[in-house]
This record gives C-alpha cells, structure tokens and sequence, in this order.
C-alpha cells in the first residue's frame, strides 16, 4: 500500500459520455501528478500540482480534459465528451518538494466503447 | 522523441538467470528511478538513484551518469519477478516531472 489512492480502479464509458477521475494523495505531499498510460508505452505526464495550485500542462492535455485540486488534498481528473483514444491507464503519483521522490496508486484503467 | 530509451521491450527467460535491463537518457538528469509495475496496473518504486550502485535483495541499480546509461540487474530470477520494469527520469526544473521510458515486459518461466 503506497498511500496513494485513485477511484475507480476501472471504468468503461460510452463515447461522448463525461467521467471523473479522484486521486487521494499522501496526506503531506503538496505535489500531485497525473500521468497518462497507454498500452505498451510508458507513462506521459499530463499535468501537475503544487498545493491547490495547477502550475503545468502538458499538451497531451486537450480542452476536454481538466484538473482540479480545490483544497491542495485530493485532485479530480475529468474528461468531456469522451472518444475511444482516452482509452488509458490513468495514473496519479504524489510527491514532497525537493525529493524527487513520487508514490503512486494503482491507477484507474478508463476503456471507452 | 521519448527522452528515455529502454531495451529489451521485451525479455524472457528461465528461472534463476541473470538478468540485465537497460535505460538510457538524452538529456542532463537530477535522478533516475526504476519502476516495477504488475498486470493491475499499479506502479511500485523499485530504487532511486544519481549515481553509483543500489541494491535491494535481489535487485541492483547502477547509473553512469557520463554515459547517461543506467541498468537494472536482477540475480536469480524468480518467476514472480514477472511484470512490467520502468525506468523514468526525474529532470531538472522546478516540475519535478517523470519521463518513462516504455517499459520492459519481463517474463520468467519456472
């Protein structure tokens, strides 16, 4: 058990339809990740967290897609009108500032049809 | 172009082998983590390093970071060792992000 928690574990959507992503962070790390993963390819950062505040983007991360994490705890991860390419591992990892150091959890395995 | 290159894709072998998987990097690093991840997904921090050797049970770590190269041995291969290994790179900056490699699918028969 990392102490990283992401729900659901997995979840199969209609295309066009909206889901959400929650990740429960270690509760003293102010760093929160999402990182994106496709069958046989490693993980592709997404976008990241420093407390609540969203200080990158990447560009894999098209306008259908937005995180929040309101209070600098938890962070949600929504997709919009979604196509069956969102099909992926999505992953959260949370980290300390400084240490280079990132935990993750079991990632919620989205499959679109 | 991934950043961070590994190989074998993919690597099988008998139980109680040798095994080595590499990793190498394009760019100046802070650090390199090797990551262990299994059929369900999750993603478990196997070592952590800048330079020099690490090693944990059966597992060693190395990076030379001249060579931008690092490798993960594992001596006396078990099939339980079967899953997914990781190499990502923590670069400088302050994001503090990882970039992965694409992974290297181990298989270890009895």
């Amino acid at each position: 058990d990392t102490g990283v928690s992401q729900n659901p574990r997995h979840k199969i959507t209609k295309r066009g339809q909206n889901v959400t992503f929650r990740c429960d962070p270690i509760s003293e790390h102010n760093r929160l990740y999402w990182y994106r993963q496709t069958l046989g390819q490693g993980p592709e950062f997404l976008t990241y967290f420093q407390n609540e505040a969203q200080l990158e983007k990447s560009r894999l991360l098209s306008d259908r897609f937005s995180a929040e994490r309101p209070k600098g705890s938890f962070s949600t991860l929504e997709i919009q009108r979604t196509e069956q390419g969102d099909s992926a591992m999505y992953l959260c990892a949370s980290s300390l500032v400084g240490t280079g150091v990132a935990f993750f959890g079991q990632g919620t395995r989205l499959t679109v049809v | 172009k991934n950043e961070v290159e590994q190989s074998p894709q993919n690597l099988t072998a008998q139980e109680g082998e040798f095994i080595t998987i590499n990793c190498s990097y394009s760019v100046g690093i802070s650090a390199l983590h090797w990551l262990q991840q299994h059929p369900g997904g999750g993603i478990v921090s196997l070592f952590m390093l800048s330079s020099g050797k690490k090693k944990h049970g059966r597992l060693i770590a190395t990076i030379n970071i001249q060579e931008k190269h690092s490798s993960l041995h594992i001596t006396a291969s078990h099939p339980r060792d079967s899953a997914v290994y990781i190499c990502a790179a923590l670069y400088r900056g302050g994001a503090q992000k990882l970039v992965f490699g694409q992974g290297t699918r181990l298989t270890i028969n009895p």
